[in-house]
């Protein structure tokens, strides 16, 4: 069975403090890992997509990094503003729909 | 381009009431997706659409039916509302030749 499953399920930080988020996954077959940044009462926003292990992608103080069992997003000196939701989610090959993990909510403290 | 766009925002019904759902994109995409999510369960997949006139089931389509008269809207109905429906609802939707999913701002819904 597909599944995704991220960690830990929040996480407290100072500004300044860098760490990683967690995603790790079992899927026949990956086409796609996605991370998608929910703050409260919107919906998720698209970050990055991986397509095959060893990719990584970056965006200002993110970067996504992927290996053929698990997925983390590092997030290099967070301000307050970048406090949200962060979702991973998998596609399998060729089934169009994706499986999402539960989310790991990261608050940044000035 | 408005995006995704879902009406209504909230919505508080009895049990045993209807309701439908409407999500429309601008963005011209084949691919459209209703989604749920609770509190410690991640977003699920309740039907999808690949296109026109097309449905099919995801992974929680029980209690709702949809519906794809036009490319452009997907809707998404609770013919008898139960407390378990009860959620925040997303609507998504993305173009043939990519992976990516794009969302909308959600429906919240409360079932007494």
């Amino acid at each position: 069975e597909d599944q995704v499953t991220q960690s830990p399920e929040a996480l407290r930080l100072q500004e300044g403090e860098s760490s990683s988020l967690n995603c790790s996954y079992t899927v026949s077959g990956l086409r796609g890992l996605f991370w998608y940044r929910q703050d409260p009462g919107k919906g998720p926003e698209f970050l990055f997509t991986l397509y095959s292990a060893g990719e990584e992608k970056e965006k200002e103080r993110l970067k996504a990094t992927l290996t053929k069992k698990e997925s983390f997003l590092h997030i290099t000196a967070p301000k307050p503003e970048d406090s949200a939701t962060y979702l991973c989610a998998v596609e399998a090959s060729n089934t169009g729909k994706l499986i999402f993990g539960q989310g790991t909510t990261l608050q940044v403290k000035p | 381009n408005a995006g995704v766009t879902q009406t209504p925002k909230f919505r508080v019904l009895k049990t045993g009431q209807s309701m439908t759902l409407l999500c429309a994109q601008d963005m011209n995409h084949e691919y459209m997706y209703w989604y749920r999510q609770d509190p410690g369960m991640g977003l699920r997949l309740i039907h999808y659409s690949v296109g026109e006139g097309t449905t099919a089931k995801g992974e929680v389509p029980d209690g709702y039916n949809v519906s794809r008269l036009k490319k452009q809207n997907f809707l998404l109905g609770l013919e008898s509302a139960a407390p378990s429906q009860t959620s925040v609802y997303f609507c998504a939707s993305r173009w043939t030749g990519t992976d990516t999913q794009y969302f909308g701002p959600g429906t919240r819904l409360t079932v007494l």
